[in-house]
């Protein structure tokens, strides 16, 4: 079984600050875990992807999170928000054996709000 | 290239009712999966189905269906509409196994 913790249910920073929105996740396999965001009457838009290469994994519009087997953690982060970046984001994990674009299962998500 | 749409993107039903939704995943796709989200649930996993085939389920009542065509477009059908139903339905599709999910704009179904 798979799961994903999402820690936080709402964030808000302000506009140039650093984002963190953490996420902890559980799995019997392999794991293949994803950042999605989804800003509001949109799908989901894939951030980045983790499938066991780097431990750091960049994504796009400056967004990187770091897979931590320790910790079993993969917190996303970004060094300055923008207030474009306010939206929905969701934590995802899959099993490789599955396949990595199967049965997603989703985290709570994290609503952040970037203030001015 | 296009992206995954979803039609129609909105639905109005009675409950009682019966609902297909249709999902056209990008071109060369063959996986295409289906989720639900509801504020309460959040989003959960419907199926998934690969060259024709339903490969994984979640865990939904039957009154869930789906199936594939030949030119890997997907359809869902939900019978005997619940309240409970309401919801946006989101089709992703993937080109195999270890890719990424690409997903559409969903459409938001409303059971009254």
């Amino acid at each position: 079984a798979q799961s994903v913790t999402q820690l936080d249910s709402h964030v808000s920073v302000s506009e140039g600050t650093p984002v963190l929105l953490r996420c902890n996740y559980s799995s019997s396999y392999s794991p293949s875990l994803f950042w999605y965001v989804q800003h509001p009457n949109k799908g989901l838009q894939l951030l980045l992807k983790y499938t066991s290469a780097a431990t750091l994994v960049k994504g796009i519009n400056g967004f990187e999170a770091e897979f931590k087997k320790s910790e079993t953690s993969f917190h996303l982060t970004k060094p300055s928000a923008h207030m474009s970046d306010a939206a929905e984001y969701f934590c995802v994990v899959s099993d490789r054996y599955t396949g990595t674009a199967s049965k997603l299962t989703f985290g709570t998500g994290t609503r952040l709000q970037v203030t001015l | 290239k296009a992206g995954v749409t979803q039609t129609p993107r909105y639905l109005i039903k009675t409950r009682g009712q019966q609902v297909t939704l249709s999902c056209s995943p990008i071109s060369g796709h063959r996986s295409v999966s289906w989720y639900q989200q509801t504020p309460g649930q959040g989003l959960q996993f419907l199926f998934e189905y690969f060259s024709e085939t339903q490969r994984n389920k979640g865990n939904f009542p039957g009154r869930f269906s789906g199936r594939q065509f030949s030119n890997s477009r997907s359809e869902m059908n939900v019978s005997t509409l619940e309240l409970g139903d309401s919801a946006l339905y989101l089709c992703a599709s993937a080109g195999d196994l270890n890719t990424e999910a690409f997903f559409g704009q969903g459409t938001r179904l409303t059971v009254v």
